[in-house]
């Protein structure tokens, strides 16, 4: 079965400060990785995605991610956040398998705060 | 390039009643899915459309229903509301269902109140 742990709820962060978001996944199948951010009230937006290639990934905003297949992780970071970051960020996994197709997996989501 | 688009924005009901939102895609785009956001359960598939037809669906009752027109947009029907269908619902489109690494793009989302 494939599922998303983001192993943080709420991370907390100054302005101007490096952040990593974490996310595992679980899959016995190859996988593709998106991270999408959700301002408030609002819809998702895609921040980046992993389907091959190079492990390291490059999104709008100045994110990146690191795609570990050892470690089943696609952690999100980015070396200097701004107020406006602020925001709920979700780590999601193609479904694949008849029961899972066309289905995103979404994570809880991990609450970023950036603080002044 | 216009993006999902998804009315009403918000949307109040009573228990019992019935409630239909409504998603145009991305110009192109012909898979529409579903997704429901409640307070505490995170983000859960519902159903995906595609060239007109129900393709795959989540771990709903059969209350939660919906349709794609011809012209690729679609419909969600939610029967008998409980208060528990108080969420946000977000709809997506993408271009290529036959690729599981096909990106899915959101719309803004409806806010559905069971009262």
């Amino acid at each position: 079965a494939q599922s998303v742990t983001q192993l943080d709820s709420q991370v907390p962060v100054f302005e101007e400060a490096p952040v990593e978001l974490r996310c595992n996944y679980s899959s016995s199948v190859s996988v593709y990785l998106f991270w999408y951010v959700q301002y408030p009230n609002q819809g998702l937006q895609l921040l980046l995605k992993y389907l091959s290639g190079s492990t390291l990934v490059k999104g709008i905003n100045g994110f990146e991610a690191e795609f570990n297949k050892s470690q089943t992780s696609f952690h999100l970071r980015k070396p200097s956040v701004h107020i406006s970051d602020t925001a709920e960020y979700f780590c999601a996994v193609s479904g694949q398998g008849s029961s899972n197709t066309g289905k995103l997996i979404f994570g809880q989501g991990t609450t970023l705060q950036v603080k002044p | 390039e216009a993006g999902v688009t998804q009315s009403p924005t918000h949307l109040i009901k009573t228990r019992g009643q019935q409630a239909t939102l409504r998603c145009s895609p991305i110009s192109g785009h012909t898979s529409v899915y579903w997704y429901q956001q409640a307070l505490g359960l995170g983000l859960q598939f519902l159903l995906w459309y595609d060239e007109g037809e129900e393709r795959n669906r989540g771990n709903f009752p059969p209350r939660f229903s919906g349709r794609q027109f011809p012209n690729y947009s679609s419909e969600l029907n939610v029967n008998a509301l409980e208060l528990e269908d108080s969420a946000l619902y977000l709809c997506a489109s993408s271009r290529d269902r036959a690729r599981y690494s096909d990106t899915q793009y959101f719309g803004p989302g409806t806010r559905l109140t069971v009262l």
